[in-house]
């Protein structure tokens, strides 16, 4: 198996501008966690689906950022417009529910916003 | 909410026995995670203890779960630089997958 593919691995843009994360969980996997993790404040986890569902999105900083799973083996996080606090690295997991609950994570994505 | 703590670094001589230790607030965790995050990768998952289980050992990983004390570790043997890394303790409360990550401790491993 690919293990949780993200893209881009970096991303470098100015503030303002949209940024877009692309997440591809394991196989029939069934949840999507996407965390994001800065010096500052550790490991965060923004918004978690189940079924293709948002369950908790009580992580999401502020309207600016968004989240879709449109199918179950594809995941976006949106941030429009972006601002220089948003820099830090963006990791999605994916776990299949009924298991061991084990969260298994990409590689991350490493934004800076300048 | 839930709490996980950690300390945030440990340093050990190459060869030593290392200990990580972490403390939880939730009672009713399902399961414990220990992962190693290494510079510029995401996290692994070492492994895992149910919890209703005191210990378990995988090579040269024991994991000790205290319940009453709500007292997690990760013990591992004969420390190698390979293993300088950040370690996270997990908990999953049996609510759709959802995690408590704490803040990790920095382990240094000294030639």
């Amino acid at each position: 198996d690919a293990g949780v593919i993200q893209s881009p691995r970096h991303e470098v843009t100015e503030m303002g501008q949209e940024v877009t994360l692309r997440c591809k969980p394991i196989s029939g996997h069934n949840s999507l966690f996407w965390y994001r993790q800065t010096m500052m404040r550790g490991l965060e986890l923004l918004i978690y689906f189940n079924n293709n569902v948002p369950i908790d999105d009580s992580g999401m900083p502020e309207d600016r950022f968004s989240a879709k799973m449109p199918n179950a083996s594809f995941s976006t996080l949106k941030i429009q417009p972006s601002e220089p606090r948003d820099s830090a690295v963006y990791f999605c997991a994916s776990a299949l529910a009924g298991d061991t609950d084990t969260q298994y994570f990409g590689p991350g994505t490493r934004l800076t916003v300048l | 909410g839930e709490d996980v703590e950690q300390s945030l670094f440990l340093s050990v001589r190459e060869g030593d026995s290392s200990v990580i230790n972490c403390t939880y607030t939730d009672s009713s965790s399902t399961y414990l995670y220990w992962y190693k995050q290494e510079p510029g990768a995401g996290l692994q998952l070492l492994t895992y203890i149910f919890s209703n289980m005191d210990m378990k050992q995988d090579q040269r990983l024991t994991v000790l779960l205290n319940k009453k004390d709500k007292h997690l570790s990760l013990r591992i043997a004969d420390t190698q630089t390979g293993d300088s890394a950040i370690y996270f303790c997990a908990e999953s409360i049996n609510n759709f997958n959802k995690f408590y990550f704490g803040s990790g401790t920095k382990l240094n491993v000294k030639p």
